[in-house]
């Protein structure tokens, strides 16, 4: 079946590293997307990428990067710059361009130690 | 300062019964409205969608109204199941943009049986 794959669920961090959230996606979707959720809070867009080898920053990007070296993928790396990286980490592909709703994935829970 | 604002955080409603879900926005750039339904720890899933060309959508049970002069919009879910005890969000994407969506904080429904 498609869709798009994140891992690990459940994500742990000591301070001071650097970690790397995984997406994946078989919806030959080309944009790709990283929201951060916190409790109460809605999705807040981290970086956005509407084609390979090309991203933007989002409305959070600080503390974060990403890579898109291809279509199916697209990592996020939580950096020690980050100073409050607990949180639900969400990422999403569209079809680019008009109006097309974003499809998620299940998300990683990231904590530090 | 919020764009799209869910001001009711829960809602209780009893089965059978209609649900009314509330979303007003800030911006008249939107052209495009969604609502996602969340369950915990697993991603957003797309519900329904709405064009600001519209008033109205339907599809099955669910039902999206647009009030472009107030600048408001609705979920209707009728009849209310236990299953769609969840969390919706209420997303909005501006005209003519990358296809990036500004999310309400949500609005936690509860479905009694």
């Amino acid at each position: 079946d498609g869709g798009i794959t994140q891992s690990p669920k459940y994500l742990f961090r000591k301070e001071g590293q650097n970690v790397t959230l995984s997406c994946e996606q078989n919806l030959n979707h080309d944009a790709m997307y990283w929201y951060r959720q916190d409790p109460g809070q809605g999705l807040r867009l981290i970086y956005y990428s509407q084609i390979v080898n090309d991203f933007q920053k989002g409305d959070i990007a600080e503390g974060y990067s990403v890579s898109r070296e291809k279509k199916e993928s697209f990592p996020l790396t939580v950096t020690s710059a980050q100073k409050n990286p607990t949180a639900f980490y969400l990422c999403a592909s569209s079809i680019a361009g008009g109006p097309q709703p974003q499809h998620f994935g299940d998300g990683t829970r990231l904590s530090i130690l | 300062d919020q764009q799209v604002k869910q001001n009711s955080p829960s809602l209780s409603v009893q089965e059978g019964r209609i649900s009314i879900l509330n979303c007003d926005y800030t911006n008249s750039m939107f052209d495009y409205f969604l609502w996602y339904k969340k369950y915990p720890a697993e991603g957003p899933t797309f519900l329904i969608s709405i064009s600001s060309i519209k008033d109205k959508n339907e599809d099955g049970r669910f039902t999206v109204f647009l009030n472009k002069s107030a600048k408001h919009l609705s979920l209707h879910i009728v009849p209310s199941q236990p299953g769609d005890s969840a969390v919706y969000f209420c997303a909005a994407r501006y005209g003519g943009s990358q296809g990036n969506l500004i999310f309400g904080k949500g609005t936690k429904l509860s479905v009694k049986p």
